[in-house]
């Protein structure tokens, strides 16, 4: 079965600082994709970011960036010089390629984010 | 273009009675799945659709919950005799399925939050 874990439930932040969130995932595939998605406090699951079990290079975005390391099945999410309009709640997902449950993703139970100014 | 679009945004409901929520997918889209999120957990699977069949409804809870796509678009989960339990927001995502292979992102909609009193 799969299951993604993120271990922080709330993280509070001064604006302008670094903030990481966590993700630890389990599963038997040997193909997948891990997605980030943000929850913003108007509810709407905002796609982030989508990697494959393949492709371990860094990435970033803007003050974005993501660090998977499949020897520790983490996918860490990183927040570079926060800023108040990040507050939001962000899921960590893995999802399954292939087969009947083609596509269908597992979420994390979410890091909550609030960014102060 | 538009997004995925669900209907209603809001439904109030009695113990008991029936619901019918609706999600209008990504033109185009053949793949379209149903989560559930309950308050401060991530969202969880119900049910996935590649185009008018149910290809995956192992995530419905039980036999109270029933989803059709009849025309391979547009979908409607119903759920009968509604529990108090049942209380939460239906998000409703689409993708491109297997037409866009393994990695299709998929599109959330506002999602439907039901209360049941």
């Amino acid at each position: 079965a799969q299951k993604v874990t993120q271990a922080q439930t709330e993280i509070s932040v001064v604006e302008k600082e670094d903030v990481t969130l966590d993700c630890v995932y389990e599963t038997r595939d040997t193909t997948y994709y891990l997605f980030w998605y943000k929850q913003p406090p108007s509810g709407e699951l905002v796609f982030l970011i989508r990697r494959n079990s393949f492709d371990e290079q860094n990435e970033i975005s803007g003050r974005y960036s993501w660090n998977f390391q499949k020897s520790t099945s983490s996918f860490n999410f990183t927040i570079t010089a926060s800023q108040v309009v990040d507050s939001a709640v962000y899921f960590c997902a893995l999802s399954e390629p292939f087969g009947t449950s083609y596509g269908k993703l597992t979420f994390g139970q979410g890091t909550i984010l609030t960014v102060h100014p | 273009g538009a997004g995925v679009s669900q209907t209603p945004s809001n439904k109030v409901t009695e113990k008991g009675k029936y619901v019918e929520l609706r999600c209008d997918p990504i033109s185009g889209h053949t793949a379209l799945y149903w989560y559930r999120q309950s308050l401060g957990q991530g969202p969880e699977f119900l049910i996935y659709f590649q185009g008018t069949g149910a290809a995956d409804d192992s995530g419905l809870p039980n036999d109270r919950f029933f989803a059709v796509r009849p025309e391979g678009s547009v979908s409607t989960l119903k759920i009968q005799r509604t529990e108090r339990g049942d209380s939460a927001v239906y998000l409703c995502a689409s993708s491109q399925g297997l037409a866009g292979g393994g990695s299709s992102e998929q599109f959330f909609g506002p999602g439907t939050r039901l209360t049941v009193l």
